[in-house]
């Protein structure tokens, strides 16, 4: 099994552009998560989906979107890159409503000049 | 606010010892709490689930404890190894029930031969 891949694993943005990261799992899960991961400051839940068609704010969801595209897919968007956003990205599934351990994808490094 | 403290300086011990490792927490009392290996450039992988019930866990060279009087975990890792090296995250579910991992900031193992 793949379990959670993510692509790109690299991308460097100019201020200002537009990105979509991409997120897919193969183990049937129903919770979706994506965190950013800065030095000093740990995983951050950005946004997270407990179920096909929902989408909810994590701690710090502020210049970002989310699309829950279907059971399997779960991407982020960057609609105007901002050096803040220079980060490492990680998207992570789980059984949803259990007590259950997250797998996590490979992360994308993100990097906004 | 609540808040998961892990020691944020590299805890440095020589192959062979147990290395101990610390999860404070405060202002919220979990049901289960969770304990992640990050490797450089990688995303987490899960190690050990706790609950609250339970004083203990082993899983070979692993040992996990829970004190929630404390509200503290402790994670040993017994016979080290310089391939134990990694930063060593734990989690806990601060959701109220929605079963969403907040992630302390980790602490990095460095291991010596």
């Amino acid at each position: 099994n793949a379990g959670v891949t993510q692509t790109p694993k690299f991308q460097v943005l100019k201020t200002g552009q537009s990105m979509t990261l991409q997120c897919a799992q193969d183990m049937n899960h129903n919770s979706m998560y994506w965190y950013r991961q800065d030095p000093g400051m740990g995983l951050r839940l950005i946004y997270y989906s407990a179920s096909e068609g929902t989408t909810d704010k994590g701690e710090v969801p502020n210049g970002y979107n989310v699309s829950r595209l279907n059971k399997r897919e779960f991407s982020l968007r960057l609609e105007s890159a901002a050096p803040s956003q220079t980060s490492v990205y990680f998207c992570a599934s789980s059984e949803a409503g259990v007590v259950s351990e997250a797998f996590f994808g490979q992360g994308t490094r993100l990097t906004v000049v | 606010s609540q808040k998961i403290e892990q020691n944020s300086e590299a805890l440095n011990i020589q192959e062979g010892k147990t290395a101990t490792l610390t999860c404070n927490y405060t202002n919220y009392s979990p049901a289960y709490l969770q304990w992640y290996r990050q490797d450089p450039g990688r995303g987490p992988v899960f190690l050990l689930l706790i609950r609250e019930n339970e004083k203990e866990k082993r899983k070979e060279r692993l040992k996990v404890t829970f004190d929630t009087t404390l509200k503290q975990s402790l994670f040993h890792i017994t016979a080290s190894q310089p391939a134990d090296s990694a930063t060593y995250l734990c989690a806990l579910d601060l959701s109220g029930g929605s079963y969403i991992p907040t992630f302390g900031r980790g602490t990095s193992l460095i291991v010596h031969p």
